[in-house]
């Protein structure tokens, strides 16, 4: 158990629609990631905040969006969803160099 | 711009025997290597990573890794395989200078898919 949770662990739902998935970081940790992880594109970096504020963004759409929030723990929200969209979405959390993941949310678009 | 290749879709290994999975990365600066593991349905699990100091890094689960800088490779090593391996394996880079609190993503390999067989 790598201390970061993330809520839901499935999510279905419909194109169009907007869901928001949940990340708590380890006890301590100011650094938020979120990437996703997909069949055809690999595990990519979206964004990053840390302490609340933005701090890096990857290859995040303008459809998604993230915060962090002041006790630390971040949500990505996910709107107008595509079929394309369906993918493994983890966040990790770090105070140093290393990054530790939670158990992902897995999304599924209809 | 940051890369890391993974060559082997897939390794197969029988149990006992020792295993390689291999990485090679691309970076502008020094560079701050990872090895993380997933199994099915899994999140990534942290196995070891390569900041500065002895090339030869050691892990968890009695994983090792060899940090080359001329052939600019992080080669992941088992002496003995055990089925329990079986999993998917993936290689990360992120730049040293980048360490501090700040821009700090990690960029991945494809992964490489162990199997290792009784």
């Amino acid at each position: 158990d790598s201390g970061v949770t993330q809520t839901p662990k499935h999510l279905i739902t419909a194109t169009g629609q907007r869901v928001t998935l949940r990340c708590s970081p380890r006890s301590g940790d100011l650094s938020v990631y979120w990437y996703q992880q997909s069949l055809d594109q690999g595990l990519q970096f979206l964004i990053q905040y840390y302490n609340g504020e933005e701090r890096a963004k990857g290859n995040i759409l303008e459809r998604f969006s993230a915060q962090q929030f002041p006790d630390l723990h971040s949500e990505l929200n996910l709107s107008s969803l595509e079929l394309g969209d369906s993918a493994l979405y983890f966040c990790a959390s770090s105070v140093g160099s290393t990054q530790y993941f939670g158990p992902g949310t897995r999304l599924t678009v209809l | 711009a940051q890369s890391v290749a993974q060559p082997e879709d897939q390794v197969n290994v029988a149990e006992g025997n020792p295993l390689t999975v291999k990485c090679t990365y691309s970076v502008s600066g020094n560079p701050y290597l990872f090895w993380y593991v997933q199994y099915p349905n899994r999140g990534l699990q942290f196995l070891l990573k390569y900041i500065t100091g002895d090339n030869l890094v050691k892990g968890s689960y009695g994983f090792e890794a060899e940090f080359n800088k001329s052939q600019t490779s992080f080669h992941l090593k088992k002496p003995s395989a055990l089925v329990s391996d079986s999993a998917l394996y993936f290689c990360a880079v992120r730049e040293a200078e980048n360490y501090g609190g700040s821009q700090g993503n990690l960029i991945f390999g494809k992964g490489t898919k162990l199997s290792v067989k009784p």
